[in-house]
């Protein structure tokens, strides 16, 4: 599995764009790049998932380089309710059980 | 809503008791999983299930003994555990490994459990 690198924390502020970058050098053919979220006494849950390029959906987008070895998470115009730990996750998609969480990434929110 | 059910939310033991966790899922996956999570630790993946077979178990010390009777429960049948397995035990579920287009993994509210 491919091992993962996130700053340990981030501070932002509400209305603010937030981008949370994952290293993920030795990433494999077959992987795929996951993130979720977890709030203080909660199972993690699912964000967004990507393979390559760019991925939106309603919550964020995942921007994945040509080289795949990093990605970013990018949060448009986060709000106090976004504060949570955030986890890049990197696997192949028929090995589901094989996810590692790293420490993840502590986002604060300031108003 | 999740879909994964876990109880009880809240376990205060002793170390000689023996009692269960429970978890249900009501999302017609095949795959469920027990996590561990101490404070201020990453997430341990503590054992798999695929299919209702063991698939995977983290070296995780006897004392924690899963039980899955069907794809939609998952049981954790813990005894004479140790203050240092005072955790958040999370439950999730998952479409996959075999024949999942995401391996999106649900996760339940968790338990906390407080060994004394």
């Amino acid at each position: 599995l491919a091992k993962t690198t996130q700053p340990i924390s981030m501070d932002s502020y509400e209305g603010q764009e937030v981008n949370i970058t994952c290293s993920h050098n030795n990433i494999a053919t077959n992987d795929y790049i996951t993130w979720y979220q977890q709030f203080p006494s909660q199972g993690p849950r699912f964000i967004i998932q990507g393979y390559k390029t760019k991925v939106t959906n309603e919550v964020a987008s995942l921007f994945i380089p040509a080289d795949r070895k990093s990605s970013t998470l990018s949060l448009p115009r986060v709000s106090l309710s976004d504060t949570a730990v955030y986890y890049c996750l990197v696997g192949e998609m028929d090995s589901s059980y094989k996810l590692i969480f790293g420490s993840g990434t502590r986002l604060l929110v300031r108003p | 809503e999740t879909g994964v059910t876990q109880t009880p939310r809240h376990l205060v033991m002793g170390m000689t008791n023996k009692k269960s966790l429970k978890c249900e899922q009501h999302l017609g996956h095949n795959a469920m999983y027990w996590y561990k999570q101490s404070a201020k630790k990453p997430l341990e993946l503590m054992f798999v299930y695929s299919l209702e077979e063991r698939v995977e178990n983290n070296s995780v010390p006897s004392r924690f003994s899963p039980e899955c009777p069907n794809s939609s429960h998952l049981f954790l049948h813990l005894h004479t555990l140790q203050p240092e397995d005072s955790a958040l035990y999370l439950c999730a579920s998952s479409q996959g490994p075999s024949g999942g287009t995401s391996y999106e993994q649900y996760f339940g509210p968790g338990t906390r459990l407080t060994v004394t």
